[in-house]
C-alpha cells in the first residue's frame, strides 16, 4: 500500500496568513493526488485533483502543486471559512490511501 | 441535481451486522465507481473499498476483508455496505463517495454522501 505522510499534523494561523501543507507519498504517484477539506458536521469537500487542478467552485486562494512523491497545498490568504482539517489522498492505485490530516487552527 | 443519499443512523450491538445504503441520483449510476470511506470519532479518513456499479465487482481493503461486503442494485441506483461482526472500534461515520474520472486520466472523490453514523455499543 502507498503510505501518505502529511506535515504538519496541526498548525496555528491567522486570517490573511499564507498556509502551506505538505504531503509525501511512499512511492511515486505521478500527479494522482487530491486534497480535501473536512469540517465537523459537514461533508468533505474536494479542493484539488491531479495534483494541481482546482475543482469547480473552489476559491482560487487554494493551490495544489507537486509531482512524483512530494506535494503541497497552499492557501494564499487564509479566510475564516478555511479553519478545518485537510487531507491528501492518492488515486494512483488501490487501496486508495489518505494522509493523516492537517488541522488548521486559529492562532 | 447529482447527489448520493445515505440511509439513517444505526445503533448495533457488538457482533451484529449493519447494512448501509447509498442511493445515487442525477447522473448515470453505472458510469462511476462508488467508494466507501469511514471516519471514527477524532480520527482521520479511512478507505474501506469500492464497487463498480456497472459490473458489480468490488475491491475491499485488506483490513476489512471477510467482514465487509459491497453490493449494488442497478434497478434503484443504490449501493450497499454491509459490515459483519461489528466491534466497538467500528463506531464511525460511514460515507459513500463517487470517484469521478477527469480528463487527463485523473480521479478524485468529487461527490460525498452526508454520511451514516454507526454506533456499536453493548
Amino acid at each position: 500500500d502507498i503510505q501518505m505522510t502529511q506535515s504538519p499534523a496541526s498548525l496555528s494561523a491567522s486570517v490573511g496568513d499564507r498556509v502551506t501543507i505538505t504531503c509525501r507519498a511512499s512511492q511515486s504517484i505521478g500527479s494522482r493526488l487530491s486534497w480535501y477539506q473536512v469540517k465537523a458536521g459537514k461533508v468533505p469537500k474536494l479542493l484539488t485533483y491531479g495534483a494541481s487542478n482546482l475543482e469547480g467552485g473552489v476559491p482560487s486562494r487554494f493551490r495544489g502543486s507537486g509531482f512524483g512523491t512530494d506535494f503541497t497545498l497552499t492557501i494564499s490568504s487564509l479566510q475564516p471559512d478555511d479553519f478545518a482539517t485537510y487531507y491528501c489522498q492518492q488515486s494512483y492505485n488501490f487501496p486508495r490511501t489518505f494522509g493523516h490530516g492537517t488541522k488548521v487552527e486559529v492562532k | 441535481q447529482e447527489q448520493l443519499v445515505q440511509s439513517g443512523a444505526e445503533v448495533q450491538r457488538p457482533g451484529a451486522s449493519v447494512k448501509v445504503s447509498c442511493k445515487a441520483s442525477g447522473y448515470r449510476f453505472t458510469a462511476y465507481y462508488i467508494h466507501w470511506v469511514r471516519q471514527a470519532p477524532g480520527q482521520g479518513l479511512e478507505w474501506m473499498g469500492l464497487i463498480n456499479p456497472g459490473r458489480g465487482g468490488s475491491d475491499i481493503a485488506q483490513k476489512f476483508q471477510g467482514r465487509v461486503t459491497l453490493t449494488r442494485d442497478t434497478s434503484i441506483s443504490t449501493t450497499y455496505l454491509e459490515v459483519k461482526r461489528l466491534r466497538s472500534d467500528d463506531t464511525a461515520l460511514y460515507y459513500c463517495v463517487r470517484e469521478y474520472h477527469y480528463e487527463g486520466d485523473e480521479y478524485a472523490f468529487d461527490m460525498w454522501g452526508r454520511g451514516t453514523m454507526v454506533a456499536v455499543s453493548s
